[in-house]
């Protein structure tokens, strides 16, 4: 059974200042998937990877999937009360492309 | 509204007794997920439907739980004699397009806690 560790578990920074969380795992990724869960919401999408190395931008936000496609980061650069929220990744499993296995997530709090 | 919307938000229940959750999904989604999310955890998938056919209902931890989705549309997931540890979150998603690897939009979820 294919796992994702996401770390670190928790994370409280200041206003301004730039932050890098990972999700790792043993076995190799088709492809990954990057969500920020604002309390009392549902997760929305950030963005998708698919071809190992990739990198893609977000305003502030960068993605970059492992070469080797077993790890991948998310780094905010100069982060802000509104990225506050629960970041978790994802990856479609058991054979399918539709049934999603979650991390437990990175809890951010950026506070002003 | 054009997003995915569950019902209630908040469900308190006492030990044994039946629930139903109900999620509408964005209009014209051919895809239904629905996903449990214990306290501190990521979500944990539990059923698929495509149109109205459950495909998938791998994740559903035991026999007292059944989701149905009978127009293709609105779905509702029921737990029978609900128990302590079913208290968690549940998400219902959708998606545009049948099975696939595409976005799955998130409802805000029903908060259940069973006493």
């Amino acid at each position: 059974t294919q796992l994702l560790e996401q770390s670190p578990q928790f994370l409280s920074i200041q206003e301004g200042e730039n932050l890098t969380v990972y999700c790792n795992s043993s076995s190799v990724f088709s492809s990954l998937q990057w969500y920020r869960q604002e309390p009392g919401e549902g997760p929305v999408l950030l963005v998708t990877v698919v071809t190992g190395g990739e990198v893609k931008k977000l305003k502030r936000l960068t993605f970059q999937f492992g070469d080797a496609r077993k790890d991948s980061s998310l780094h905010i650069t100069a982060a802000q009360p509104g990225d506050t929220g629960l970041y978790l990744c994802a990856f479609p499993s058991g054979g399918s492309n539709y049934k999603l296995t979650f991390g437990k997530g990175t809890l951010l709090t950026v506070n002003p | 509204g054009a997003g995915v919307s569950q019902s209630p938000r908040y469900k308190v229940a006492k030990r044994g007794q039946d629930v139903a959750l109900r999620c509408d999904p964005i209009s014209g989604h051919v895809s239904l997920f629905w996903y449990q999310q214990a306290l501190g955890q990521g979500p944990e998938f539990l059923t698929y439907f495509q149109n109205e056919a459950q495909l998938d209902k791998s994740g559903l931890p035991s026999d007292r739980f059944f989701a149905e989705r009978p127009e293709g549309s609105v779905s509702t997931l029921k737990i029978q004699r609900t128990q302590q540890e079913d208290s968690a979150v549940y998400l219902c998603a959708s998606s545009a397009s049948a099975g696939g690897y595409n976005e799955q939009f998130f409802g805000p979820g029903t908060r259940l806690t069973v006493l």
